[in-house]
């Protein structure tokens, strides 16, 4: 079935640089869509969501776009902290009366002090 | 706390058994939702209440697993006769849908080793 998925398994950046990890999704009937962070041992951790009528949103620090023509959705993240090391997810609500989340396979971000 | 909780964090049994978890949700959220996730990869739904009302099953949700939510609040997801291929971690999470939001809040997480 569709799926969401993610283009770079691994992304290494240097503390204090900004941080861009990438979801592509096939399904277009999604209208929604999350990222999460997870650390080791722990659940998911709610960072920003993203309704299909809008195409950027603002968090703390993160920033989600929403590109609807190419399917693609990206978390940027500012600044990035040691303590942003972690496991993010995209994950996205295909909607037509369904309220489960398909996540894709997860991109590990590392941040290099 | 406030957040979601879910009991026991870890559980080792041997093949056959049967085994138990709970999930209490954030108060007052009405959508209460189960996921299993492997090493590796995202979480996958298994199934989602509404108050104590089942609405939704994955595929994923064989006949050995049973959930329910009987007084709309916590929430118990039962595997009979476990299989090694059972082994991953079982997450929950909740929603306050009369809020008008769509997030979902999860737990941490209750880890099955079979044996």
């Amino acid at each position: 079935g569709e799926s969401v998925g993610l283009h770079l398994p691994t992304l290494s950046v240097q503390e204090g640089d900004n941080s861009i990890i990438n979801c592509a999704y096939s399904n277009s009937a999604s209208d929604y869509f999350i990222w999460y962070k997870q650390e080791s041992g722990k659940g998911p951790q709610f960072i920003i969501d993203i309704r299909s009528n809008m195409d950027k949103r603002q968090g703390q620090r993160v920033t989600v776009l929403l590109n609807k023509t190419v399917k693609h959705l990206s978390l940027q993240i500012a600044a990035t902290q040691p303590g942003d090391s972690a496991v993010y997810f995209c994950a996205e609500n295909s909607g037509a009366g369904s309220y489960q989340l398909t996540f894709g396979k997860g991109t590990k971000l590392s941040v290099i002090p | 706390d406030t957040g979601v909780s879910q009991n026991p964090r870890h559980k080792i049994t041997k093949r056959g058994q049967n085994v138990t978890f709970r999930c209490d949700p954030i108060s007052e959220h009405n959508r209460l939702y189960w996921y299993r996730q492997t090493l590796g990869q995202g979480p996958e739904f298994l199934t989602y209440f509404q108050n104590e009302a089942q609405l939704e099953k994955s595929r994923l949700l064989s006949d050995r697993f049973s959930a329910e939510r009987p007084k709309g609040s916590f929430s118990t997801l039962e595997i009979q006769r476990t299989e090694q291929g059972d082994s991953a971690m079982y997450l929950c999470a909740s929603t306050d849908r009369t809020s008008g939001a769509y997030e979902q809040y999860f737990g941490p997480g209750t880890r099955l080793t079979v044996t």
